[in-house]
């Protein structure tokens, strides 16, 4: 199984400012047709988790352009460039290259 | 508009069983996989299971094998999780999602499952 391990478990951003979340996979998440099946979702509260970027650092439809993703090996980023309060919620990271599919431990965003 | 509607969660004796649906619509159902993703505040997003557009192909996380089912009727446009043989440690919200890309792209809005005596 794919460990996924998410840091830090919690921030407090003040508005505007930038905030940045990793995520480690405990193997390279390449597949051989060239993607990485590396996921990054927002769970906002009281709501399901919704996508927010896709193959390591696509962003889903409708997704504001602040949000990004990389990648570097095994080593995956997602930086929010000026949060806003809407930006609230937990974050989670997830492998779909091979089942069991798994999630990092979540990254709780508050704003200060 | 995408719309995933989960149904069927209850509260249940352990040894007992359940099934849970997803209805989807305004898209084309039968084009996609489909998975069922269980959350609790202890473990978090949990994956359980996956299956593909014609339901030929199935796959589950160790912790359900030989116990839960996925299933799908493409022409009612509905996913199913048969749960039998049911302990405290499946208890959470259950969510169904649309793969999209690999990805969870749509989830539904989730289906709390107890089992307690």
């Amino acid at each position: 199984e794919i460990v996924m391990t998410q840091s830090p478990l919690s921030l407090s951003v003040t508005p505007g400012e930038p905030a940045s979340i990793s995520c480690r996979s405990s193997q390279s998440l390449m597949h051989s047709i060239g993607h990485t099946f590396f996921d990054w979702y927002l769970q906002k509260p009281g709501q399901s988790p919704q996508l927010l970027i896709y193959w390591g650092s696509n962003r889903a439809s409708g997704v504001p352009d602040r949000f990004s993703g990389s990648e570097s090996g095994a080593d995956f980023t997602l930086k929010i460039s000026r949060v806003e309060a809407e930006d609230v919620g937990v974050y989670y990271c997830m492998q779909g290259l091979q089942t069991p599919y798994t999630f990092g431990q979540g990254t709780k965003l508050e704003i200060k | 508009e995408v719309q995933l509607v989960e149904s069927g969660g209850a509260l249940v004796q352990p040894g007992g069983s359940l099934r849970l649906s997803c209805a989807g619509s305004g898209y084309t159902f039968s084009d996609y996989w489909m998975h069922w993703v269980r959350q609790t505040p202890e473990k978090g997003l949990v994956w359980v299971s996956r299956i593909n557009t014609d339901g030929s192909t199935t796959d589950y996380a160790d912790s359900v094998k030989g116990r839960f089912t996925i299933s799908r009727d493409n022409a009612k446009g509905t996913l199913y999780l048969q749960m039998n043989s049911l302990r405290a440690e499946d208890t959470g919200v259950y969510f169904c999602s649309r793969d999209t890309a690999g990805a969870h792209g749509y989830w539904g809005q989730g289906t709390l499952v107890t089992v307690s005596s």
